[in-house]
């Protein structure tokens, strides 16, 4: 079964470049959530989005800014990196078939942010 | 606002012992919750979850965990560790709205001691 898939698994950069991370989401998948993973911390939500719509807005920079295109894929975009920025970032997909029912966020690999 | 808090940042059992970590939940509405596992430098699997129906939940991997409303607590077991659940745990909560976002707890290092 197809599954989230994010690029580039790996990113290296310096302080104050830009960054952009892609996240496709499982075919026929409405709904994409990123999350930050800070080394040896939990996942935080940093946004999503459900129809290309933003639905839902964490602790995510002012320097960040994200979008959900026509094929539904998403991308991250982290501009003025920090050292602080250096984390594990996480791209989750789901189908909104009903309301008040649950629906899984089946979570991608990740995309393995260090900023030197 | 749902939130989780795991009890414990790091435990230790011996192989074939009982693995039991705690999470307890808040929320002003019944939530749905779960139990991730992270291996390292690994994304987050799906263990359990708990949305409605039967309180007591099985998951993968022998993993069970017990929906108990009066004390606001989903907590993990297995009656019987092995090397490999060596691994992060983290207990999640969302609303029931269908595309709520997740919140996580601080996780739980796991660890076997052979």
């Amino acid at each position: 079964a197809a599954g989230v898939i994010q690029s580039p698994r790996h990113l290296i950069k310096e302080k104050r470049e830009t960054a952009t991370l892609k996240c496709y989401p499982i075919p026929r998948h409405d709904t994409v959530y990123w999350y930050q993973q800070g080394p040896g911390q939990d996942p935080q939500f940093l946004i999503s989005f459900y129809e290309k719509m933003q639905s839902d807005k964490g602790s995510i920079p002012d320097r960040f800014s994200a979008q959900q295109f026509s094929d539904y894929h998403s991308e991250l975009n982290m501009s003025s990196l920090e050292l602080g920025d250096s984390a594990l970032y996480f791209c989750a997909s789901s189908l909104l078939w009903r309301l008040l029912s649950y629906n899984e966020q089946f979570f991608g690999p990740g995309t393995r942010l260090t900023v030197l | 606002a749902q939130s989780v808090t795991q009890l414990g940042s790091h435990v230790s059992v011996s192989e074939g012992a009982l693995v039991l970590l705690r999470c307890n939940y808040s929320s002003s509405v019944p939530p749905y919750l779960f139990w991730y596992v992270q291996y390292p430098n690994q994304g987050l699997q799906l263990l359990l979850k708990y949305t409605t129906g039967a309180t007591l939940v099985k998951g993968i991997n022998g993993f069970e965990a017990e929906f108990k409303k009066s004390e606001t607590s989903f907590h993990l077991t297995k009656p019987s560790a092995h090397m490999s659940d060596a691994a992060e745990y983290f207990c999640a909560v969302s609303g029931v709205f269908g595309n709520e976002k997740l919140t996580f707890g601080t996780g739980t290092r796991l660890t076997i001691i052979p």
